[in-house]
């Protein structure tokens, strides 16, 4: 049982434009949400993070948007760099230390 | 980058042989947890620990035990080690006090033939 969907496995956009992943989840106790970026054979890392009280959050090029009506939130990347490349993991827990990530969408940024 | 480290960051091994991962951290953290990634699942969780000899199952605990006997210390272990077991295991760390957000380890990459 897939709480956490990430339904794009790959995205390839061009330097200098946006690249927007999505991620949609289905339990209604996650009060939580994160984005992590990974590069091969590395950990994850954390990149930004929203609380479900708020609809947007920003970070520099990196903003994340909640909708929690429509229990789907996504990152905007603008403008978009090659060393932006990697696999982008969504992420959401209850504050219960039960994080649940979604399977990921691997981002090509082509110069 | 937190201070957490693993052992070994590579392992071959064999159906039915135990395999113990460890996870060392400098940070202090109360919460340490181990997850494995596999294509197509992301991250699933196995095993958290919340303290000292505290700790509970995660999503993916089946075939899996671990412990903490010191703060900086996580051990997972594989009593009897199965092909679907054949994945990428990844520590993290995190200090709820002061944040959400998790600080993940370099991962091990674990072969069972």
């Amino acid at each position: 049982d897939q709480q956490v969907k990430q339904n794009s496995p790959s995205l390839s956009v061009q330097e200098g434009r946006i690249s927007i992943l999505n991620c949609d989840y289905t339990n209604s106790m996650f009060d939580y949400f994160l984005w992590y970026k990974k590069y091969p054979a590395e950990g994850p890392t954390f990149l930004i993070s929203i609380s479900s009280i708020k609809d947007k959050n920003e970070d520099g090029r990196f903003t994340v948007f909640l909708n929690k009506s429509a229990k789907h939130l996504s990152l905007h990347i603008v403008p978009s760099q090659p060393g932006d490349s990697a696999v982008y993991f969504c992420a959401a827990s209850a504050h219960n230390n039960d994080m649940r990530f979604g399977a990921g969408t691997r981002l090509t940024v082509k110069p | 980058d937190a201070g957490i480290t693993q052992s070994p960051r590579h392992k071959v091994t064999e159906t039915g042989t135990p395999v113990t991962l460890r996870c060392h951290q400098t940070e202090n953290h109360r919460y340490m947890y181990w997850y494995r990634q596999d294509p197509g699942h992301g991250l699933r969780l196995i095993h958290y620990s919340y303290g000292v000899k505290d700790t509970d199952k995660g999503e993916v605990s089946d075939g899996y035990s671990v412990s903490r006997s010191k703060t900086e210390d996580f051990l997972l272990t594989l009593e009897s080690a199965t092909s679907s077991q054949t994945s990428v295991y990844f520590c993290a760390i995190s200090d709820p006090q002061t944040s959400g957000e998790q600080f993940f380890g370099p991962g091990t990459r674990l072969t069972v033939l």
